[in-house]
């Protein structure tokens, strides 16, 4: 079965940076686009940044742009999210999600990750 | 981007009426890359319908999705007990993605 497996997350200092990982299985990792959503605390869902299957095609979230950097790893089925310059309201539950396959634009994130708390505080 | 608008913010019903929640876009979603899901505390979102009304796998015929351009809505016939959670609407045709704030279905 299909399974998104989060880690990462911490308390990093303003200003600061971690890296997220997401680890996947259960289908052709390199078939589908990934994405990251992130919930800040007794908030609602904000995506953040996605990535094609063969790394070609990346879109960022204005919010985080410049900051943070998505990448992936097809061999090893890993989808990371470097984040930089992080500020207090970055803290949230960052998400990872299965995207759509290349042959098929209608089916979004049917499938996330349990989540990953980043806490940004000094 | 495309701001997305849900409506009731909060919606307060019994178990067995119906509910409506309304999702409003800026501009034209395309091609109906709307999408809903739901949440439970302490859980990941779960996918409801994409393509404005082609439901998701495993979600039961009482929810049901519809309209297409710039109004959407999510409709469940009669409310079971496992319904009570927050909704959102999601469009995913044109980056950046977005979603909606949100309707939190209470409890009466």
């Amino acid at each position: 079965q299909v399974l998104l497996v989060e880690s990462g997350g911490g308390l990093v200092k303003p200003g600061g940076s971690l890296r997220l990982s997401c680890a996947a299985s259960g289908f052709t990792f390199n078939d589908y686009y990934m994405s990251w959503i992130r919930q800040a605390p007794g908030k609602g869902l904000e995506w953040l940044s996605n990535i094609s299957g063969g790394d070609t095609t990346i879109d960022y979230a204005d919010s985080v742009m410049g900051r943070f950097t998505i990448s992936r790893d097809n061999a090893k089925n890993l989808l990371y999210l470097q984040m930089n310059s992080l500020r207090p309201e970055d803290t949230a539950v960052y998400y990872c999600a299965r995207d759509r396959p290349w042959w098929d634009l209608l089916t979004p994130f049917e499938y996330w990750g349990q989540g990953t708390v980043v806490t940004v505080s000094s | 981007e495309i701001v997305l608008t849900q409506s009731p913010g909060t919606l307060s019903l019994s178990p067995g009426e119906r509910a409506t929640l309304s999702c409003r876009a800026s501009q034209t979603v395309s091609t109906n890359y709307l999408a809903w899901y739901q949440q439970k505390p302490g859980q990941a979102p779960r996918l409801l319908f994409y393509g404005a009304s082609s439901r998701a796998t495993g979600i039961p015929d009482r929810f049901s999705g519809s309209g297409s351009g710039t109004d959407f809505a999510l409709t469940i016939s009669r409310l079971e007990p496992e319904d009570f959670a927050v909704y959102y609407c999601q469009q995913y045709g044109r980056s950046p993605y977005t979603f909606g704030q949100g309707t939190n279905l209470e409890i009466k």
